[in-house]
């Protein structure tokens, strides 16, 4: 299958701080790529659609000046998280599909961990 | 509210036994169907998916089962592996890569 790479894999902020978190598609062009938050023993959580040259949109619930989202290229999605408190702390997975096709590859996630 | 309801919450097999998850979605918009395994502190991986339009789909060990008119679909793992232990999520798919996760369930195989 296709291959999504996350970076960093983990990361530990201050509070009030903001964290930059990368999604890259390494083999295969995603105009479209999504973005899932993941709680302890929970499920995951589709945050919002992250859309090459356009505005992202938001799932109902999720802050949109607190996740930033940037999609500059067909192989880069960035989620910032701005002004970062504890609640925040999760696991972030991003996904993406070749061609836009159904089948989505998930990225190894990463850890935020905000103290 | 929760589209997409998985049981069992937690699943105990012996080596060799089958396992069976099961799913319930409410919204007959959805289209597709995928099953992904997850390890801890990792991504989810891509399992088996399948189509309302097909009743059943095995690929290797492990199996999808789909009713439609039930509004209901299942994975089934034969001859389960102590590898296999991980946790299990169904999802659905109203739009082309934006899913709906059930709860997840927790597989252990004992060997």
């Amino acid at each position: 299958g296709a291959v999504v790479s996350q970076h960093p894999s983990r990361v530990i902020c201050k509070s009030g701080t903001s964290v930059k978190i990368e999604c890259r598609s390494l083999d295969f062009q995603a105009t479209t790529m999504f973005w899932y938050r993941q709680f302890p023993k929970q499920s995951l959580m589709l945050m919002a659609t992250s859309n090459e040259g356009s505005k992202a949109t938001y799932e109902q619930g999720v802050e949109k000046d607190k996740f930033l989202i940037n999609h500059a290229s067909l192989t880069l999605s960035t989620l910032t998280v701005t002004s970062a408190h504890p609640e925040d702390s999760s696991f972030y997975i991003c996904s993406g599909g070749a061609g836009g096709r159904e089948t989505q590859y998930f990225g190894p996630g990463t850890r935020l961990l905000v103290l | 509210q929760q589209q997409v309801k998985q049981s069992p919450q937690s699943l105990i097999v012996q080596k060799g036994g089958i396992s069976i998850i099961n799913c319930a979605y409410e919204n007959t918009a959805f289209d597709y169907f995928p099953w992904y395994q997850q390890f801890p502190g990792k991504g989810p991986a891509l399992l088996i998916a399948i189509r309302p339009d097909v009743s059943e789909k095995k690929e290797g060990r492990f199996t999808i089962s789909f009713n439609k008119s039930a509004k209901q679909f299942s994975l089934h793992i034969m001859d389960s592996q102590p590898g296999d232990s991980a946790t299990y999520f169904c999802a659905a798919s109203l739009a082309p890569g934006k899913l709906t996760f059930g709860q997840g369930t927790i597989l252990t195989v004992h060997p």
